[in-house]
């Protein structure tokens, strides 16, 4: 299986919006209503943000939201805030019952 | 509150078997899915596979052939077993629930694991 592709960094000012995008293929991500999204922070566990495309588990901000077209996947992360800055993953459930990551984007905040 | 904790040695020499257990608490193991996941030093993340409480097994294809995954509903536990390790199977290793078979929203704080030769 091929990893999901995303962008190795993007950033932005605070306040500002940014969008990650993560592409897939019709056997993962246009397969299926189950990706997810994960924020990593350096030397700790990932945490999830985005599940099921567009829900947030309780507790998450909602700032982050998740959408969906065709094989991409997409997280916007609004109203920028300096601890936004980390690693984010996509993930999908795929059509052999496996999982899928992206190779990481890396959020900068200006 | 779910935890996970993951033990297990930190060293491993190249060709042997890479052994780690991960503790559940403030749950049951039983009724949900658990998974291995790893990251090489500044590198992305790689799912290992899934196992169900049952025992049924999901391996992903590319270790598939050196990956044996088992769980102790008694002790609340779940293991990984990867044989045949060369250096690129250094990496820090996490345990985690996959939710509803497909996310991952309990996580164990990880382990590092040197495979040296």
């Amino acid at each position: 299986q091929s990893a999901l592709t995303q962008p190795a960094s993007v950033s932005g000012s605070p306040g500002q919006s940014i969008t990650i995008s993560c592409t897939g293929t019709s056997g993962d991500i246009g397969g299926y209503n189950y990706v997810s999204w994960y924020q990593q922070h350096p030397g700790k566990a990932p945490k999830l943000m985005i599940y099921d495309v567009s829900d947030r588990p309780s507790g998450v901000s909602n700032r982050f939201s998740g959408a969906k077209s065709d094989n991409t996947a997409s997280l916007t992360i609004s109203g920028l805030q300096a601890e936004d800055e980390a690693d984010y993953f996509c993930s999908s459930y795929t059509s052999s019952s496996t999982l899928v990551f992206g190779g990481g984007t890396k959020l900068t905040v200006l | 509150q779910v935890q996970l904790q993951e033990s297990g040695p930190g060293l491993v020499k190249s060709s042997e078997t890479l052994s780690l257990t991960c503790t559940v608490s403030g749950g049951s193991i039983s009724g949900n899915y658990w998974s291995w996941i790893r990251q090489p030093p500044g590198k992305g993340l790689e799912w290992i596979g899934n196992i169900y409480y049952s025992g049924s097994t999901n391996y992903n294809p590319a270790l598939k052939s050196r990956v044996t995954m088992s769980v102790d509903t008694s002790k609340n536990q779940f293991s990984l077993s990867l044989n045949s390790v060369t250096a690129a199977d250094t990496a820090v290793y996490y345990c985690a629930r996959l939710g509803r078979g497909r996310l991952l929203d309990y996580w164990g704080q990880g382990t590092l694991v040197t495979v040296s030769s």
